[in-house]
C-alpha cells in the first residue's frame, strides 16, 4: 500500500527553524516527484516545493530561500527544513507523490495525513 | 509564475444538480497539466482529473475535465450528496507548480 507519513511538527517561536519529515512507504521516493504543499487553517491549498526524480528541486516564488526540499533515498524519507519562520507559515505541511516520474505525471495522486506547524511566541 | 483563478467563489446547488466550475490561468499551462483536486474538512485533498480530462483511479465518471491554454472546467453531472466539497485546480507545467484558491460547492 502506498504511503506517506509526515512528522516534525509543533510550536516554534518566530524566527526558528523546523524539519519536517515524510516517511514513504509502497512506493520509491527518488522514483517520483515529491511535493510539499502546506494549508494555513480555513485558507486554500499553497504549494511550496517539488524534488523531482532527477533530484532538481523547485520552489514557489514567495517562498524561496528559506526552504529547501531534500530526500534520503536510503531511509525513503523526504524532507522540507522551514528557517526564519514566521506567524504566516503556521500551517498544515502536507507531502504528496506524484503519479510518476515524468512532468507528464507530476499530478499528486497519493497525500499524506499533514502536520501542523504553529509559529507563535 | 502561473496564477490560477477559480470561479465562482461559492456555488450553491442542490443534489442532482450539474456544478460547473471554471479554472483560468495567468499564461497557457504547457501541455495542459492542469490538475483538479477535491477536498473535505478535515481531509487531505484527492485528485480527480489530470491532463485536464484524464479521470483518476476510481473518480467516478460524473465527473468530467476540460479545457486547454489558459480555460479550463470541471463538470459535476447529477451532484451527489458527498460531492459537497471544496475543489482546486493546479498547475503543474511550469518549474514551479501552483494552486487556484478553490470553488466551494455547498448545498443549496
Amino acid at each position: 500500500e502506498v504511503q506517506l507519513v509526515e512528522s516534525g511538527g509543533g510550536l516554534v517561536q518566530p524566527g526558528g527553524s523546523l524539519r519536517l519529515s515524510c516517511a514513504a512507504s509502497g512506493f520509491t521516493v527518488s522514483s517520483n516527484y515529491i511535493n510539499w504543499v502546506r494549508q494555513a487553517p480555513g485558507k486554500g491549498l499553497e504549494w511550496v516545493s517539488v524534488i523531482n526524480s532527477a533530484g532538481s528541486t523547485y520552489y514557489a516564488d514567495a517562498l524561496k530561500g528559506r526552504f529547501t526540499i531534500s530526500r534520503d533515498n536510503s531511509k525513503n524519507t523526504l524532507y522540507l527544513q522551514i528557517d526564519s519562520l514566521r506567524p504566516e507559515d503556521t500551517a498544515v505541511y502536507y507531502c504528496a507523490k506524484s503519479r510518476g516520474s515524468s512532468r507528464l505525471a507530476a499530478a499528486l495522486d497519493c497525500w499524506g495525513q499533514g502536520t501542523l506547524v504553529t509559529v507563535s511566541s | 509564475e502561473i496564477v490560477l483563478t477559480q470561479s465562482p467563489g461559492t456555488l450553491s446547488l442542490s443534489p442532482g444538480e450539474r456544478a460547473t466550475l471554471s479554472c483560468r490561468a495567468s499564461q497557457s499551462v504547457t501541455s495542459n497539466y492542469l490538475a483538479w483536486y477535491q477536498q473535505k474538512p478535515g481531509q487531505a485533498p484527492r485528485l480527480l482529473m489530470y491532463g485536464a480530462s484524464s479521470r483518476a483511479t476510481g473518480i467516478p465518471d460524473r465527473f468530467s475535465g476540460s479545457g486547454s491554454g489558459t480555460d479550463f472546467t470541471l463538470t459535476i453531472n447529477r451532484l451527489e450528496p458527498e460531492d459537497f466539497a471544496v475543489y482546486y485546480c493546479q498547475q503543474y507545467g511550469s518549474s514551479s507548480f501552483t494552486f487556484g484558491p478553490g470553488t466551494t460547492v455547498d448545498i443549496k
